[in-house]
């Protein structure tokens, strides 16, 4: 079974901090994607990885940036923390496919700025 | 530009209803269509997908979703509900591409 593992659950950083999520999977998936989560607006793509040291913007990319040197890993940095990045971030990776495969994905991290 | 509009944000239910929710999607081309279940405090996980053939399709847990290409749905259904179908529930459009639109999500609370 796809395993998408994110490197916290909860975190709680200051506003100006530089901050780092992790994800990591282990099925060899070739793309790999970054979501927030936010109540009545569902998910929104902030970037994605088709391939190692590939990166694309998603819809809401202002105030972050991504790193992808090695296929399993998928990192999300958020430049200088503001309040209105407090959200719920989501890792998913899938497979290179004809579209119709599914996203497996992380348990998610809580991140709140203070 | 693609977008999925889910017709509710709430639905309270009693056990042993009846459930169908509502997905529409703009997009003009051929298109994936997928539900995502998120279980309280658990990832996302998938509920059933729809890429081609036999537009009624089932998926886990007596799930169903039926794809009417000419209106630009893809309903999900479950004939009886049970406490344990508490969850958000997500449909999912992908298009041509890498991205998938997904909707603002509809949390479903099923009364024991």
């Amino acid at each position: 079974d796809v395993k998408v593992t994110q490197s916290s659950r909860y975190l709680v950083k200051r506003t100006g901090e530089k901050v780092f999520l992790e994800c990591v999977q282990d099925m060899d998936h070739e793309n790999m994607f970054w979501y927030r989560q936010d109540p009545g607006l569902g998910l929104r793509l902030i970037y994605f990885s088709y391939d190692v040291k590939m990166k694309e913007k998603g819809d809401i990319p202002e105030g972050y940036s991504v790193s992808r040197e090695k296929k399993e890993r998928f990192s999300l940095i958020l430049e200088s923390a503001s309040t209105n990045q407090t959200s719920m971030y989501l890792c998913a990776s899938s497979p290179t496919d004809r579209g119709n495969q599914p996203q497996h994905f992380g348990d998610g991290t809580r991140l709140s700025i203070l | 530009a693609q977008s999925v509009s889910q017709h509710n944000h709430h639905v309270i239910l009693s056990e042993a209803a009846s459930l169908e929710l509502g997905c529409n999607y703009s997009y003009g081309g051929t298109v994936n269509l997928f539900w995502y279940v998120q279980y309280p405090g658990q990832h996302l996980q998938l509920l059933l997908k729809y890429f081609s053939g036999d537009p009624l399709v089932k998926g886990i847990k007596g799930f169903e979703a039926e794809f009417i290409k000419s209106k630009f749905s893809f309903n999900l259904r479950k004939p009886s509900v049970q406490w344990s179908d508490t969850a958000e529930y997500f449909c999912a459009v992908r298009g041509g591409g890498f991205k998938t639109i997904f909707g603002a999500g509809t949390r479903l609370f099923v009364k024991a």
